[in-house]
This record gives C-alpha cells, sequence and structure tokens, in this order.
C-alpha cells in the first residue's frame, strides 16, 4: 500500500514568515514528487514538481527532497494572507505522469495577518 | 486553453438513481485519470487512461462504478445505483505522458439523498 502522510494542521503562521510543509512516503521506489495547492471549494492547483534529491526553488516557493529519507518539504517565504489554503504532497512511483499520483490528505494553512 | 471541462459541477440525485459524470481533458493530453475527495479519505485514484485505454480500475470501489472514454476528448464516470456514501467532489485530471503533474478539472460535487 502507498502511502504518504502529511500534518493536517492547521499550521498557522504570521505574515511574512517562513512557513514549512512536510510530507513523508512510504514507496522508496517513487521517483517524482508535486506539491498542489487547494483553496477552500476550489480544485487542486500544481505549483511545485521536484524529481531529484536537493532543493529546487521558484520564487517564494522552495522544495526539498530527500530520497534517503523518503521525505519531502515545501518552503513558502514571505507568506502571504493568499497562501491561506490546503497543501497537498503528490508522489508519482514511476516518474511519468501517466500514471495515477498518490496524495497526501493535506496541510491546512493559515497565515494570519 | 479551455483547462479540464468537467460537467455538471453539481449533482443532486436520490438514491438508486444513475448518476453520470462528464469530462473534457486538455487537448494533446493522452493521459485521464478520475479522483474522489472527501474529509476523511482525502483524494483518492479511482481510475485512469492512457490513450483512452483503461490502465488502472483498482481504485473504483465497487461494481456500481463504471468509466468510459470513447475518444481522446471526452471521458465518463457512471455511478449505478447511487448511494449516500458516494458523495463526495469527484475531478477528472489529465496530464502529458511526461513527468509533469496533472490539471485538474473544477470539480463535481455530488450528493446522493
Amino acid at each position: 500500500q502507498k502511502e504518504v502522510e502529511q500534518n493536517s494542521g492547521p499550521l498557522s503562521v504570521p505574515e511574512g514568515a517562513i512557513a514549512s510543509l512536510n510530507c513523508t512516503y512510504s514507496d522508496r521506489g517513487s521517483q517524482s514528487f508535486f506539491w498542489y495547492r487547494q483553496y477552500s471549494g476550489k480544485s487542486p492547483e500544481l505549483i511545485m514538481s521536484i524529481y531529484s534529491n536537493g532543493d529546487k526553488e521558484d520564487g517564494r516557493f522552495t522544495a526539498q527532497l530527500n530520497k534517503a529519507s523518503q521525505y519531502v518539504s515545501l518552503l513558502i517565504r514571505d507568506s502571504q494572507p493568499s497562501d491561506s489554503a490546503t497543501y497537498l504532497c503528490a508522489v508519482n512511483p514511476s516518474g511519468g505522469g501517466a500514471d495515477g499520483l498518490t496524495f497526501g490528505k493535506g496541510t491546512h494553512l493559515i497565515i494570519q495577518p | 486553453d479551455a483547462g479540464v471541462i468537467q460537467s455538471p459541477r453539481h449533482e443532486v440525485t436520490e438514491m438508486g438513481q444513475e448518476v453520470t459524470l462528464r469530462c473534457k481533458p486538455i487537448s494533446g493530453h493522452n493521459s485521464l485519470f478520475w479522483y474522489r475527495q472527501t474529509m476523511m479519505r482525502g483524494l483518492e485514484l479511482l481510475i485512469y487512461f492512457n490513450n483512452n485505454v483503461p490502465i488502472d480500475d483498482s481504485g473504483m470501489p465497487e461494481d456500481r462504478f463504471s468509466a468510459k472514454m470513447p475518444n481522446a476528448s471526452f471521458s465518463t464516470l457512471k455511478i449505478q445505483p447511487s448511494e449516500p456514501r458516494d458523495s463526495a467532489v469527484y475531478f477528472c485530471a489529465s496530464s502529458l505522458a511526461s513527468p509533469y503533474g496533472y490539471t485538474f478539472g473544477s470539480g463535481t460535487r455530488l450528493t446522493v439523498v
């Protein structure tokens, strides 16, 4: 059974601070990893993807991957109230988009003005 | 690009009735996925298609659920007969057959009373 685990939160962070979201996965053969943002009542939106160990930065977002520890994280710098949402970690075991992603249940992030 | 288009947006039906959900993927995407989202279980993969062919339907909860993709631009998910525990948001997503994440549709909120 492939599992993706996230702390459900809520995680409360002051505006302007760094928000740190974490995810662990059980399938050691997993090859590609994604972070989605989901606002209440909306569909998930892809914000970051990462495929190799280390850090990947895109604007205020940084994804970190450690395959040895089976751990993925997302850092949001200079957090804004508009970042308040549920963040879903997703794992693809094959590395290709042609297989189904396994999603965690998400972490609810609240940015306090 | 119109994105992934799902219909209807909301569906309320009585227990025992047949329900059909529809999805139009992004043009050029050759993988299509059906997910169900509930508070308790999060996002669950039901079935996915590559090049219109069903690849893995192990997530379909029961024989009451069926899905088809008659061509590259259309897919349906049918529930017959529907039950109250089928109430959830059903998402369709599509992707290229490459290590890219999905694009989700707006979802169909199904309520079975």
